[in-house]
């Protein structure tokens, strides 16, 4: 298996603009998670999904951020309008069974607003 | 709150060291433990993967243990080597925590020549 696909690996965009992170988890697996790390807050969750369903959001820092995932092989995380403080690492992991066999993570993708 | 937290911050030793990292969570019940190493610029690799059930796991020249009741696992690398220098984060699935993984702070390992 490829592991969790993300793309695009790095992002710049200009303040106001829409942006969409992509994401590809393992194939099998039914939990998926996006995940945010800054150099102040480390590694955060904003979301996570158990098939195809989104269970807990209570991580999304504010109605910017808005995330989807349409069937089992791929997700979005789309932050509109993006603000400088927006700029960070976004992680997206996979797992099946978590408690059994715990999380595979991405590459990530290194936002920038600026 | 559940929290985990990693002990030192960072750590710089030379190479061929035996070293342990530490890491300290709230609530003893948990699923499992996972260890991942982080190179700069770079993703999160799994390194480890200790059930509840477990008391420890080895792979290569790394051990990790886990003590559910203290609240505390630890992190041994044997004969440590440049290349092993990286952040390594310790996170923790709580039984109470809905599938959450929750991460500490990370220690950066700088591994001298």
């Amino acid at each position: 298996d490829a592991g969790v696909i993300q793309s695009p690996r790095h992002e710049v965009t200009e303040m106001g603009q829409e942006v969409t992170l992509r994401c590809k988890p393992i194939s099998g697996h039914d939990y998926l998670f996006w995940y945010r790390q800054t150099m102040m807050r480390g590694l955060e969750l904003l979301i996570y999904f158990n098939n195809n369903v989104p269970i807990d959001d209570s991580g999304m820092p504010e109605d910017r951020f808005s995330a989807k995932m349409p069937n089992a092989s791929f997700s979005t995380l789309k932050i509109q309008p993006s603000e400088p403080r927006d700029s960070a690492v976004y992680f997206c992991a996979s797992s099946f069974r978590t408690s059994d066999y715990g999380y595979t993570f991405g590459s990530g993708t290194r936002l920038t607003v600026v | 709150k559940q929290e985990v937290t990693q002990i030192p911050a960072a750590l710089s030793v030379p190479e061929g060291e035996n070293l342990v990292l530490n890491c300290s969570f709230t609530d003893s019940a948990i699923y499992n433990l996972q260890w991942f190493r982080q190179d700069p610029g770079k993703g999160l690799t799994s390194l480890l993967l200790i059930q509840s059930s477990q008391r420890e796991q080895t792979s290569g020249r790394l051990n990790a243990s886990l003590d559910k009741s203290s609240g505390r696992s630890t992190l041994y690398i044997a004969a440590s080597q440049p290349g092993d220098s990286a952040t390594y984060l310790c996170a923790v699935i709580y039984v109470q925590g809905a599938q959450k993984l929750v991460f500490g702070q990370g220690t950066r390992l700088t591994i001298n020549p």
